[in-house]
């Protein structure tokens, strides 16, 4: 079954740690995305990657860093520059252009 | 810079009613509008998408509309059932940014009672 796969599905660290969430997608898409989602709120957008080997910064992208090494992949460090990083961390892909967004199911970050 | 609000935050209603769900946007350049259901601890399932040409789309139970000249989207769920419980969030995809991502609403959380 193609599909977007994010693991671990909860991950814990301890404050001034970096953490890596995992990204991998088999849908063949082009474009990867990751948002941050805080109770009550909606999703933002942390970084975006149209193609390999190219990602951009979303609206909060402070803290965080992404590679793009392979079309699959696209995972996100969380780093200890991070002011509150405990979140649910959603990732997203598409086949590119204005195409509908598939999502993962998701991470719930806890730091503390 | 585009804004979405979601209006009521939470919602409950008895099984078998007919719902709206309300969405509007600063910015009406969007080139489309996308609804998507949440279940809790879960990511997000597109529900439907509106192109910005259109007026509205259907699937099922559900209708979504699409209003642009005055930064509206409603979604129309016909007969509730307790399985229509989540969270509702709508997105636009605005024309003039080159990234392609969604701007979210913070969502309408529903609950439909037995």
């Amino acid at each position: 079954d193609g599909g977007i796969t994010q693991s671990p599905k909860y991950l814990f660290r301890k404050e001034g740690q970096n953490v890596t969430l995992s990204c991998e997608q088999n849908l063949n898409h082009d474009a990867m995305y990751w948002y941050r989602q805080d109770p009550g709120q909606g999703l933002r957008l942390i970084y975006y990657s149209q193609i390999v080997n190219d990602f951009q910064k979303g609206d909060i992208a402070e803290g965080y860093s992404v590679s793009r090494e392979k079309k699959e992949s696209f995972p996100l460090t969380v780093t200890s520059a991070q002011k509150n990083p405990t979140a649910f961390y959603l990732c997203a892909s598409s086949i590119g252009g204005y195409s509908p967004l598939h999502f993962g199911n998701g991470t719930r970050l806890t730091v503390t | 810079k585009q804004e979405v609000t979601q209006i009521p935050a939470a919602l409950s209603v008895p099984e078998g009613e007919n719902l709206v769900l309300n969405c509007s946007f600063t910015d009406s350049a969007i080139y489309n509008l996308q609804w998507f259901r949440q279940d809790p601890g879960k990511g997000l399932t597109s529900l439907l998408l509106i192109q910005s040409s259109q007026r509205e789309q259907t699937s099922g139970r559900l209708n979504a509309s699409l209003d642009k000249s005055s930064g509206r989207s409603t979604l129309y769920i016909a007969a509730s059932q307790p399985g229509d419980s989540a969270t509702y969030l709508c997105a636009a995809t605005d024309m003039d940014t080159g990234r392609r991502a969604l701007t979210f609403g913070s969502g309408t959380r529903l609950q439909v009672q037995p």
